[in-house]
């Protein structure tokens, strides 16, 4: 069965530092993988996915994400962290059905 | 494109009383959809999904059960709410890419006291 781990439920970084968000996967087949991020009240948007090809995938917003088969990982990464990025960041893999099984997510906070 | 409606967005019942939660998807025919629960602090749990007009799979036994009584209309049900079932109700679609993403309606909060 497939399933994901977030390292950390909360992560505190300062405007202008780098976000690291950790995802680490368990899947029998090639994954399907994606970061999604929710704020407040809101349903979910999806940032960036990984499905085949290219390792490093970008997606909205700046973030990033490097699929690293031999880690079992799909750590999101941000250059410059903004204001406007706090927020709960989830990452998902597919399983069957089509359906995605989320992480536990994690709480970014961005300090002035 | 597609979209998805939820509604009501909040809602506040009392232990005991029924509940009824809806979702509605446009810009696209015969989606699968499906219904997640995140309660306070947690992930998304898959609670139902469905690939057509009345048909249902359940992910967990529950309190709760869904209905799909149209092809763009998902309907989530409960007889006799208990505390637990207290969290953000969100509905959520594959839509038309066919790359594997869901996409999400803007959920419904149940609080349940």
């Amino acid at each position: 069965a497939q399933s994901v781990t977030q390292l950390g439920s909360h992560v505190s970084v300062s405007e202008g530092a780098l976000v690291l968000l950790r995802c680490n996967y368990s899947s029998s087949v090639p994954p399907y993988l994606f970061w999604y991020v929710q704020y407040p009240n809101q349903g979910l948007q999806l940032l960036l996915k990984y499905t085949t090809g290219a390792t490093l995938v970008k997606g909205i917003n700046g973030f990033e994400a490097e699929f690293k088969k031999s880690e079992t990982s799909f750590h999101l990464t941000k250059p410059s962290a903004h204001m406007s990025d706090a927020a709960e960041y989830f990452c998902a893999v597919m399983t069957g059905r089509r359906a995605l099984t989320f992480g536990s997510g994690t709480r970014l906070q961005v300090q002035p | 494109s597609q979209t998805i409606h939820q509604w009501p967005a909040t809602l506040v019942q009392p232990v005991g009383s029924p509940l009824s939660l809806e979702c509605t998807v446009e810009g696209t025919s015969n989606p699968n959809l499906y219904w997640y629960r995140q309660a306070a602090g947690r992930g998304l749990q898959l609670l139902f999904y469905s690939v057509g007009i009345g048909q249902i799979s359940s992910e967990v036994p529950q309190n709760l059960s869904a209905s799909r009584p149209q092809d763009r209309q998902f309907i989530l049900s409960s007889k006799k709410l208990l505390l637990s079932d207290s969290g953000f109700y969100l509905c959520a679609s594959p839509g038309t890419t066919n790359t594997g993403e869901l996409f999400f309606g803007e959920g419904s909060r149940l609080t349940v006291l």
